[in-house]
C-alpha cells in the first residue's frame, strides 16, 4: 500500500526565513504532486514533477526518485504563505493518488 | 476565467437526508474526481470520471453516488447509508490519460446536525 509522510506536521517561521517542507513515499511514483490549500479550504496545485527540479518564483520542488523523497523549498518566506502544504503521490495512475496530510505552514511578520 | 466551481460552499442536513454537492468545470477536462478530507487525514477519493457516463468506485464509495451525464459536470449525492457524512468535499479535475495537474473547486463544507 502506499504512504506518504510528511514532515514537519506544524511550522512556524518569520517573515523572510527559508522553509523546507519534506515528504517520503514508500513506492515507486509516476509523479509526485505538491499542493497548497489556504484556510477557505480551496486547493491550488503547485508543481507536478516526476525528477530533477522545479521552480515557480519563490517556490522550489526537489525529486530524489532513487530516495523515494521530495522537497518543497520556499525562499524569503511572506505570510501570504502561510497555508497547509500537502504532496501527494500518483504509484503510477493519476486516479489513485495517495495525499500526505499536509503541512501547516505559519509565517509571522 | 476557466476553473471549477462548486456549490453550496456550506451545507446542513438533518440526518437520514440526501444531499447533491454541484460540481461544474469548464476547462474541458474529462477526468473527475470527487475527495473528501477530515482532520488529520489525507484527501481520501469518494469517486471519479474518465469520460462522461462512466465512473469508478474509489476508497470510500459507500454510502455515496455520482453521475457524469455531461462532461463538464459531476454532481456527488450523499446518501443516507453514509454512516458520517460531516467533512470537507472537494472536487477536481484533469486532462484524462495523462499524469497531469489536478485543478480543484474552493470545496463544500456538510455539517450533518
Amino acid at each position: 500500500k502506499n504512504e506518504v509522510e510528511q514532515s514537519p506536521q506544524n511550522l512556524t517561521a518569520q517573515e523572510g526565513e527559508f522553509i523546507t517542507i519534506n515528504c517520503s513515499y514508500s513506492v515507486g511514483i509516476s509523479a509526485l504532486h505538491w499542493l497548497q490549500q489556504h484556510p477557505g479550504g480551496g486547493i491550488v496545485s503547485l508543481f507536478m514533477l516526476s525528477s530533477g527540479k522545479k521552480k515557480h518564483g519563490r517556490l522550489i520542488a526537489t525529486i530524489n526518485i532513487q530516495e523515494k523523497h521530495s522537497s518543497l523549498h520556499i525562499t524569503a518566506s511572506h505570510p501570504r504563505d502561510s497555508a497547509v502544504y500537502i504532496c501527494a503521490e500518483s504509484g503510477g495512475s493519476n486516479y489513485k493518488l495517495t495525499f500526505g496530510k499536509g503541512t501547516l505552514l505559519t509565517v509571522n511578520p | 476565467d476557466g476553473g471549477i466551481t462548486q456549490s453550496p460552499k456550506y451545507l446542513f442536513r438533518k440526518e437520514g437526508q440526501n444531499v447533491t454537492l454541484s460540481c461544474e468545470q469548464n476547462l474541458n477536462h474529462d477526468a473527475m474526481y470527487w475527495y473528501r478530507q477530515d482532520p488529520g487525514q489525507g484527501l481520501r477519493l469518494i469517486y471519479y470520471s474518465q469520460i462522461v457516463n462512466d465512473f469508478q468506485k474509489g476508497d470510500i464509495a459507500e454510502g455515496y453516488s455520482v453521475s457524469r451525464e455531461k462532461k463538464e459536470s459531476f454532481p456527488l449525492t450523499v446518501t443516507s447509508a453514509q454512516k458520517n457524512p460531516t467533512a470537507f468535499y472537494l472536487c477536481a479535475s484533469n486532462l484524462a490519460g495523462y499524469t497531469g495537474e489536478l485543478f480543484f473547486g474552493e470545496g463544500s463544507r456538510l455539517t450533518v446536525l
